[in-house]
């Protein structure tokens, strides 16, 4: 049974740049959240998708956008990259929307470093 | 919103010993569930138990159990026979119930418990 992967798994940038990162869910899970988790931090919540659509978004200005494809899978894109921006973006799925309670899997993660 | 408060930044125990991880949290809803996460050096975060606001009975995991007091808003984590292996950040998380229709909501989490398991 395939867990959550992500790619890829350390990228660097420079500010201003665009960023595209990936998850693909675990197999049967339909909902895709992202989080962003800088050092020596918990993670905060980004946003999620069900169903092609962003359901619920944290405190993230629209600099960060997502996208969510038929299969499952999703994209998270940063534009105009900050200093600020370096940290460890999270994928976690689910099956249905959390608000229920289901447990969110979580990838290993993309170290994003913007220089 | 919701505050997740984790007040022991580092927590250091022989191997074989039970240790317990604290965790507060803050919120206005009657409705929630609360989790434990591990995330070793490796970084992938790992679910150790959760725990439905709902249950009064408090969730077990194997070597793994908390306890779990509404009314005082919190949430610890016991850790019993503790290994190398658990040597790892422990968040604690909370995530609101959404009801019928009422979308999805996602984890607030903790800054953290660094806990390291002696030899």
């Amino acid at each position: 049974d395939a867990g959550v992967t992500q790619s890829p798994t350390h990228l660097i940038k420079t500010r201003g740049q665009q960023v595209t990162l990936r998850c693909s869910p675990k197999s049967g899970h339909d909902t895709v959240s992202w989080y962003q988790q800088a050092l020596g931090q918990g993670p905060q919540f980004i946003f999620q998708y069900y169903e092609e659509e962003e359901r619920q978004r944290g405190n993230f200005p629209d600099r960060f956008s997502g996208h969510q494809f038929p299969n499952y899978s999703s994209e998270l894109n940063v534009n105009a990259l900050l200093l600020g921006d370096s940290a460890l973006y999270l994928c976690a799925s689910s099956l249905a929307l959390a608000g229920w309670g289901e447990t969110q899997y979580f990838g290993p993660g993309t170290r994003l470093l913007v220089l | 919103a919701q505050t997740v408060t984790q007040s022991q930044p580092e927590m250091s125990v022989q191997e074989a010993e039970t240790v317990t991880l604290s965790c507060t949290y803050d919120t206005s809803e009657s409705n929630y569930y609360l989790f434990w996460y591990k995330q070793p050096p490796s970084r992938q975060m790992i679910l150790v138990i959760r725990q439905e606001a709902y249950k009064q009975q408090n969730a077990t995991e194997n070597r793994f159990s908390v306890n779990f007091q509404k009314a005082a808003k919190s949430f610890s984590l016991k850790i019993s026979d503790s290994q190398l292996g658990d040597t790892a950040m422990y968040f604690c998380a909370f995530m609101k119930h959404m009801g019928d229709g009422g979308g999805a909501d996602g984890l607030t989490f903790g800054k953290g418990t660094h806990l390291i398991i002696q030899p």
